[in-house]
């Protein structure tokens, strides 16, 4: 199975702050079909994971534009330009171009 | 408003079987594949597998083949998945989640059910 490593496991940031989480792949989520399934997710406490970025770096509907996802091939990147306290939670990355689907361990971001 | 409405928490003892639900509305229910979502402390997420909501036809993560069966009720926009022979490692909050094609995945995940397998 594909393996996605995430860093850092824990992100201390102020409000306002931007930050960055990276997520990388033991292998190409290149596809043949030409698409990159690589997601992003966030899951509030006591709540189920809502995505965030979908192909890389599609906004998913009604996320705000802070966020955004780049990457390619092994590497890739969530941000988040402005930190708001809703957006406390853990963030994971999930992979869809090689079966079966995986996620990684997440990344905690906390507040300061 | 698309919703996937999931049933309770269940208490089951180990050896037994479990059959939970995920009810879709606000959307038209043949048009998405479900798939399923076990969640772990110590595991994380973990996917088990997709069903087909019009042919029925399934796919399922190795690790999960003869866990869990994923079957469909198209009159009833409602999927299900059932677990067998529990053990305690079975315990975990399972999510029922929208995959659409050409990659827009996993938009709207069900509220999650929580399964504890205890003596």
């Amino acid at each position: 199975d594909v393996v996605l490593t995430q860093t850092p496991s824990i992100l201390s940031a102020t409000i306002g702050q931007s930050v960055s989480i990276s997520c990388r792949s033991s292998q190409s989520l290149l596809d043949s079909d030409g698409n990159t399934y690589l997601y992003w997710f966030l899951q509030r406490p006591g709540q189920s994971p809502q995505r965030l970025i979908y192909l890389v770096s599609n906004l998913g509907s009604g996320v705000p534009n802070r966020f955004s996802g780049s990457g390619s091939g092994t590497d890739f990147t969530l941000k988040i330009s402005g930190v708001e306290a809703e957006d406390l939670g853990v963030y994971y990355c999930m992979q869809a171009t090689h079966a079966p689907n995986t996620f990684g361990a997440g990344t905690k971001l906390e507040l300061k | 408003q698309v919703q996937l409405q999931q049933s309770g928490a269940e208490l089951a003892k180990p050896g037994s079987s479990v059959k939970i639900s995920c009810k879709a509305s606000g959307y038209t229910f043949t048009s998405y594949y479900i798939s399923w979502i076990k969640q772990t402390t110590g595991q994380g997420l973990e996917y088990i597998g997709y069903i087909n909501t019009g042919s029925g036809g399934t796919n399922y993560n190795e690790k999960f083949k003869g866990k869990a069966t994923l079957t469909v009720d198209k009159s009833s926009s409602t999927a299900f998945m059932q677990l067998s022979s529990l053990t305690p490692d079975d315990s975990a909050v399972y999510y029922c989640a929208r995959e659409g094609y050409g990659g827009d995945y996993f938009d709207y995940w069900g509220q999650g059910v929580m399964v504890t397998v205890s003596s």
